[in-house]
């Protein structure tokens, strides 16, 4: 089975770049999670869409980091314009939302703004 | 206080060791628990969901602990492969469903 699948893996851009991220979740899955991981702040959840409806956004950073999710197989997560700063591994992850149901997350991207 | 919190390590300990760790949540009407694991440079997996009866998978083991609010992971026979940062999750719904994550236990396993 396939799992959560992101693009690009490794991304290295200069600063005032705009940044675009994919992620395309488990077939099925309704619920999809775009989250943040740096050594400094560990793992922090940017926003979620519950049937492609953000539901909570309220971890997004700043007017800079934008995410839609057009449709149930299909998930960006733009930043525009970047910095420094933003560097970071940025994970997708999905889940069914439905009782005890955990997330499975994607091999993530590597995000370099220099 | 932190909605989810685990001691950070490092936990050394030797191989063949068993080794326990805990991660206290502080919202009574959680739902769901899990443990995932996750290695350097890598995406954090599923390890195992928790139940209330408690539950095991081969050498590792998860209870949960309802009325103290904590749950913990026991892993026997202990394995250099099994170092790795273990973090608990915990899902809870109150208007909106969530998945709160500790910051992780860090485990090194010693030849």
């Amino acid at each position: 089975d396939a799992g959560v699948i992101q693009s690009p893996r490794h991304e290295v851009t200069e600063m005032g770049q705009e940044v675009t991220l994919r992620c395309k979740p488990i077939s099925g899955h309704n619920s999809l999670f775009w989250y943040r991981q740096t050594m400094m702040r560990g793992l922090e959840l940017l926003i979620y869409f519950n049937n492609n409806v953000p539901i909570d956004d309220s971890g997004m950073p700043e007017d800079r980091f934008s995410a839609k999710m057009p449709n149930a197989s299909f998930s960006t997560l733009k930043i525009q314009p970047s910095e420094p700063r933003d560097s970071a591994v940025y994970f997708c992850a999905s889940s069914t939302l439905q009782g005890n149901q955990p997330q499975h997350f994607g091999d993530g991207t590597r995000l370099s703004i220099l | 206080r932190k909605e989810v919190e685990q001691d950070p390590g490092p936990f050394n300990v030797p191989e063949g060791a068993t080794v326990a760790f805990n991660c206290t949540y502080s919202n009574s009407a959680s739902q769901s628990f899990f443990w995932y694991r996750q290695d350097c440079r890598k995406e954090p997996k599923l390890l195992m969901s928790v139940y209330s009866s408690g539950n095991e998978d081969g050498r590792f083991t998860a209870q949960l602990n309802r009325a103290s609010q904590y749950i913990s992971l026991l892993i026997r026979d202990s394995k250099l492969s099994d170092s790795a940062t273990y973090l608990c999750v915990v899902n809870s719904f109150s208007g909106t469903y969530k998945y709160i994550f500790g910051t992780g236990t860090r485990l090194k396993v010693l030849a």
